[in-house]
């Protein structure tokens, strides 16, 4: 089983600073099946990476993903009110999904 | 609109069993493999099986307990959930996979409770 470590467990920041989150694999992801999503209090996930860097449908070009083999990460440029969520990174390359254990990112 | 809306969910014996319902509308069901992911409460996300065309996967902690299926006449895909411990309570999302995509449209998600 690959496992997702993801750093930092929470952050506290600012509406319009920039974030980077990171996502460690326990081995390399074939053809970068890494994906992140976000998610609110009380809400489903919303997917907003995958392939590592794609946006999916409908997400600001605030959110970017960059990464390969081991290590990846989500970079939230200018946060916006809205943004304050949990984060997890998923890998799905094989037929054993993992998640990652989050990462909070709360109003300073 | 991509739908996706669980169903069956509620509170269950230790050693029970449940069955959870996935309606899908809004997009062409059967070209889509579709899973189930879970969320104890206040933790984290947790995979727990997908299907795909012929064949199905299960997360180690849930093999041999849960069975996956679908019925792509009517639009519905199920987690029959058996043997159930209280470390399965948990709310119960379902997902559609795009190829290479990840799970691009999830339900609200069903709460399972399992507790004597």
């Amino acid at each position: 089983e690959i496992v997702l470590t993801q750093s930092p467990g929470t952050l506290s920041l600012s509406p319009g600073e920039t974030v980077t989150l990171s996502c460690r694999a326990s081995q390399g992801l074939s053809s970068s099946y890494l994906a992140w999503y976000q998610q609110k209090p009380g809400q489903a996930p919303r997917l907003l990476i995958y392939g590592a860097s794609s946006r999916a449908t409908g997400i600001p070009d605030r959110f970017s993903g960059s990464g390969s083999g081991t290590d990846f990460t989500l970079t939230i440029s200018r946060l916006e009110p809205e943004d304050f969520a949990v984060y997890y990174c998923q890998q799905y390359g094989g037929s054993l999904w993992t998640f990652g254990q989050g990462t909070k990112v709360e109003i300073k | 609109e991509v739908q996706l809306l669980e169903s069956g969910g509620g509170l269950a014996q230790p050693g029970g069993s449940l069955r959870l319902s996935c309606a899908a509308s809004g997009f062409t069901f059967s070209g889509f493999a579709m899973s189930w992911v879970r969320q104890a409460p206040g933790k984290g996300l947790e995979w727990v099986s997908f299907i795909g065309p012929g064949a199905a996967y299960y997360a180690d902690s849930v093999k041999g307990r849960f069975t996956i299926s679908r019925d792509n006449s009517k639009n519905t895909l199920s987690l029959q959930m058996n043997s159930l411990r209280a470390e399965d309570t948990a709310v119960y999302y379902c997902a559609r996979r795009v190829p290479a995509a990840a799970l691009d449209y999830w339900g609200q998600g069903t709460l399972v409770t399992v507790s004597s």
